[in-house]
């Protein structure tokens, strides 16, 4: 089965600090997403990427950076943490379409606290 | 650009009733549509998608949803509720079978099963 790991399951910041969340796929994936799920608003997309050191940004990017420089791992980044910020992140990956590719492998998910 | 409706943020129904989750869709392209479901403390897994293969579409654990192109709908059914139903279930829309781009989400119905 793939395994989507996301590095931690909840993590409490302050204001201000810079956060890296970190996801790792052991299927040698393509696509890797970034989302965050809030109460009431669903799943909505940060960033993405589909190749090494390529990233792309998703519906909610601002405030938000990524890195993706080994294909199994993609590093979303909140460069100034802010209480807005303060949600549930997904982390998913997938193959290239016609392998697979409409399924996305979800990881547990990473519940950040900014206080 | 796609999006999705979900009708109820919460949909309660008692166990062995039948239970039916409401989505509509907008895309511009014949869209690939999925329902996922999240448990409580987990993240998301693939419940059914639709492909452009046939209308009515059979996932796991007796759930299954029509794709109906005139009513832009993908609703989401199963003929007897069972108490480890509940948890919260998300429609999804991609125009490009998820693997590029990823998924554009609904907001998400909580299914509460009373018994």
């Amino acid at each position: 089965d793939v395994k989507v790991t996301q590095s931690s399951r909840y993590l409490v910041k302050r204001t201000g600090e810079k956060v890296f969340l970190e996801c790792v796929q052991d299927m040698d994936h393509e696509n890797m997403f970034w989302y965050r799920q809030d109460p009431g608003l669903g799943l909505r997309l940060i960033y993405f990427s589909y190749d090494v050191k390529m990233k792309e940004k998703g519906d909610i990017p601002e405030g938000y950076s990524v890195s993706r420089e080994k294909k199994e791992r993609f590093s979303l980044i909140l460069e100034s943490a802010s209480t807005n910020q303060t949600s549930m992140y997904l982390c998913a990956s997938t193959p290239p379409p016609g392998t697979g590719g409409e399924k996305l492998f979800f990881g547990s998910g990473t519940q950040l606290s900014v206080l | 650009a796609q999006s999705v409706t979900q009708l109820g943020s919460h949909v309660s129904v008692s166990e062995g009733a039948l239970v039916l989750l409401r989505c509509n869709y907008s895309s511009s392209v014949p869209p690939y549509l999925f329902w996922y479901v999240q448990y409580p403390n987990q993240g998301l897994q693939l419940l059914l998608k639709y492909t452009s293969a046939a209308t009515l579409v059979k996932g796991i654990n007796g759930f299954e949803a029509e794709f109906k192109k005139s009513e832009t709908s993908f609703h989401l059914t199963k003929p007897s509720a069972h108490m480890s139903d509940a948890a919260e279930y998300f429609c999804a829309v991609s125009e490009w079978g998820g693997g590029a781009d990823g998924l554009t989400f609904g907001k998400g119905t909580h299914l509460i099963i009373q018994p």
